[in-house]
């Protein structure tokens, strides 16, 4: 699996856009970016997944550049209960082994 | 609803005493994974589950056991064996295939050693 690499922490006003970045320069052709946040004490949850098109839901948008080295997840009006941590995973659709999980972006959303 | 449901919440134990942790799911998910954290850092697996009564060791498997019975049911047993038990306990599951990738979490179990 690419590894990637993410800022340990990261502010943002409650109300503006979270542009959370990661770097996965060694990323191959059949892999995926995947993010998820861990909200204090409980499970983490799935927010995204892309290959090299853009990606939006409910949650948020990821935007994967056109070299796929880097992408940004991005919550276009973050609230407070968006205060967690932000994993950035890339793993090819059907691997086999289980998930890693490093140590994240710590998002604080400041009123 | 489908999800998956842990037990229990908050767990105290003395040393040297042996406790299991449940995980039950019923998404008919597949595979199933044990993770631990510790504060302040990431998610380390412990064990994991692809099929009924199959099970592999992850990367911090040293004191723990599992069982793989049912398809629903993945318990883990934290052995006195465990010479730092004390930490957040998460369980997953997951589709094969496409939506390996796609883990459903439990809301963990807190042990703490006294």
């Amino acid at each position: 699996d690419a590894k990637t690499t993410q800022p340990p922490s990261m502010d943002c006003a409650e109300g503006r856009a979270a542009n959370l970045p990661c770097n996965h320069s060694t990323i191959s052709g059949n892999e995926y970016v995947y993010w998820y946040r861990q909200i204090h004490s409980q499970g983490p949850q799935y927010i995204i997944h892309g290959l090299k098109n853009n990606e939006t839901n409910e949650m948020a948008s990821l935007i994967i550049t056109e070299d796929r080295k880097s992408s940004t997840l991005i919550l276009p009006h973050a609230t407070l209960r968006d205060t967690a941590v932000y994993y950035c995973i890339v793993r090819a659709n059907s691997g086999n082994t289980p998930l890693v999980f490093g140590k994240g972006t710590r998002l604080s959303v400041i009123a | 609803d489908g999800g998956i449901t842990q037990s229990p919440k908050y767990l105290f134990r003395k040393e040297g005493q042996n406790v299991t942790l449940s995980c039950e799911q019923n998404l008919n998910h597949d595979a199933m994974y044990w993770y631990r954290q510790d504060p302040g850092q990431g998610l380390r697996l412990i064990y994991y589950s692809q099929i009924v009564n199959d099970f592999q060791k992850g990367d911090i498997a040293e004191g723990y056991s599992v069982s793989r019975e049912k398809k629903e049911s993945f318990p883990l047993t934290v052995t006195s064996a465990q010479k730092n038990p004390t930490a957040f306990y998460l369980c997953a599951s997951t589709t094969g295939g496409s939506g390996a990738n796609v883990l459903t979490f439990g809301a963990g179990s807190r042990l703490t050693v006294l």
